[in-house]
């Protein structure tokens, strides 16, 4: 059971280049989310998504896209990075609401825009 | 809004017992959720509570008391790949009870 996959695990941008963080989920789960987490800082929710079709914006939303057109595929675009959006980001799925639920998590996607 | 203020570090020794403390101010409280988190790795979900009292997972309690917008996470008989940051993290309003994190304690245990 691969859980949640997120691609690309490394990656290097240039300012102002658009790129997408890749994440599929195995589990039917309907809740999936995308945070992002800096240095010594905890997770920041930036959009989420409570089922296909359904998509919100979290704490952070600014310069980030999602779409959900499948339940199991819950993409993030980067549409001008910018070295702000240098971070880890992590995608996440759950069965509910995700308080209350146990949250799985991919294994981050290390972005650096220079 | 939300926040949470928890300790950024803890240091203990190997088969001690350690307590890492979260305070909260939210608008909406449904739940405080305990995460782990290796260097370099994925957060993996500890504990939820949602009522008073105390949760028991194996070595892991966690302790919730909502009139003092305070929680705990207790980590008995320390082993050294406990070592890793906890994160605290409430349940907000929200369609989805999206949840805000704290900043993360870093506990180290020494052999």
């Amino acid at each position: 059971n691969a859980g949640v996959t997120q691609t690309p695990k490394f990656q290097v941008l240039k300012t102002g280049q658009s790129m997408t963080l890749q994440c599929a989920q195995d589990m039917n789960h309907e809740y999936m989310s995308w945070y992002r987490q800096d240095p010594g800082m905890g997770l920041r929710l930036i959009h989420y998504s409570v089922g296909a079709g359904i998509t919100d914006q979290g704490e952070v939303p600014n310069g980030y896209n999602v779409s959900r057109s499948t339940t199991e595929d819950f993409p993030l675009r980067l549409l001008s990075a910018a070295p702000s959006q240098t971070s880890v980001y992590f995608c996440a799925s759950s069965r509910g609401k995700t308080s209350g639920n146990t949250i799985y998590f991919g294994e981050g996607s290390w972005l650096t825009v220079v | 809004g939300q926040s949470l203020e928890q300790p950024s570090e803890v240091t203990a020794v190997e088969g001690a017992i350690v307590q890492i403390n979260c305070t909260y101010q939210t608008s909406g409280f449904y739940g405080l959720s305990w995460y782990q988190q290796h260097d370099g790795g994925a957060p993996t979900f500890l504990s939820y509570n949602a009522l008073d009292g105390l949760e028991e997972t194996g070595r892991f309690s966690s302790f919730l008391s909502r009139s003092d917008s305070y929680g705990y996470l207790l980590l008995q008989e320390l082993q050294m790949k406990d070592s890793a940051s906890y994160f605290c993290a409430v349940g907000g309003s929200g369609s989805a009870r999206q949840l805000t994190f704290g900043s993360g304690t870093q506990l180290t245990v020494l052999p």
